[in-house]
């Protein structure tokens, strides 16, 4: 799997969008690219994934470069349960069976109010 | 609430002894997932079950061992705990190995003394 490289930490205010730039630019062309967030010690929560048109569910947008080498994922309007730790994760689909998820260390998002 | 089940929620123990972990995933999801979060080493996975089999080992200690039962609940044990299994263990399960969303529990705080 591809290895990502997110900011440590970044900060937003309530009500404006938050985000989040991850960059994978080993990335092949079978991998797609995962986010998932951990609230403080819950167990991690899925939030969207893509290969290379960008993507769009009711928590987040995905953006995918055109060169697959980076993505932000947006969180149109931030609030103050979204201050979590926010993973991005490549990894290709195997079709015949998966791997668990290789976890890095992600980008603690603090909302501020 | 992301409908798997995990049992206990903390556990404290000694050293040198051996705990069961229990985990119920989702209804229908038939691959389960463990992993292991500890400060020193983040979010790691561990073992999966597809549908009573192992499918993946991930880092996994020789002293930790998991099954899947036929009704699908899947048990973490760990043997002779030394001070560094202390952690959250987490599990995790989805419909088909090689679905694209993982769908994780409340975890299980171990604490070994």
């Amino acid at each position: 799997d591809a290895k990502t490289t997110q900011p440590t930490s970044m900060d937003c205010a309530e009500g404006r969008a938050a985000n989040l730039p991850c960059n994978h630019s080993t990335i092949s062309g079978n991998e797609y690219v995962y986010w998932y967030r951990q609230i403080h010690s819950q167990g991690p929560q899925y939030i969207i994934h893509g290969l290379k048109n960008n993507e769009t569910n009711e928590m987040a947008s995905l953006i995918i470069t055109e060169d697959r080498k980076s993505s932000t994922l947006i969180l149109p309007h931030a609030t103050l349960r979204d201050t979590a730790v926010y993973y991005c994760i490549v990894r290709a689909y195997s079709g015949g069976g998966a791997d668990g998820l290789t976890f890095g260390k992600g980008t603690h998002l603090i909302i501020q109010p | 609430d992301s409908g798997v089940t995990q049992t206990p929620k903390h556990l404290i123990t000694a050293t040198g002894q051996r705990v069961t972990l229990r985990c119920s995933p989702r209804s229908g999801d038939l691959s389960v997932y463990w992993y292991q979060q500890s400060l020193d080493q983040g979010l790691q996975f561990l073992i999966q079950y597809y549908n009573g089999e192992e499918r993946a080992k991930g880092n996994i200690l020789e002293r930790f061992s998991a099954q899947q039962f036929p009704d699908l609940h899947s048990e973490l044990n760990l043997s002779s705990l030394e001070l560094g299994d202390s952690a959250l263990y987490f599990c995790a399960s989805s419909p088909h190995p090689s679905e694209y969303e993982q769908y994780f529990g409340p975890g299980t705080r171990l604490t070994v003394t």
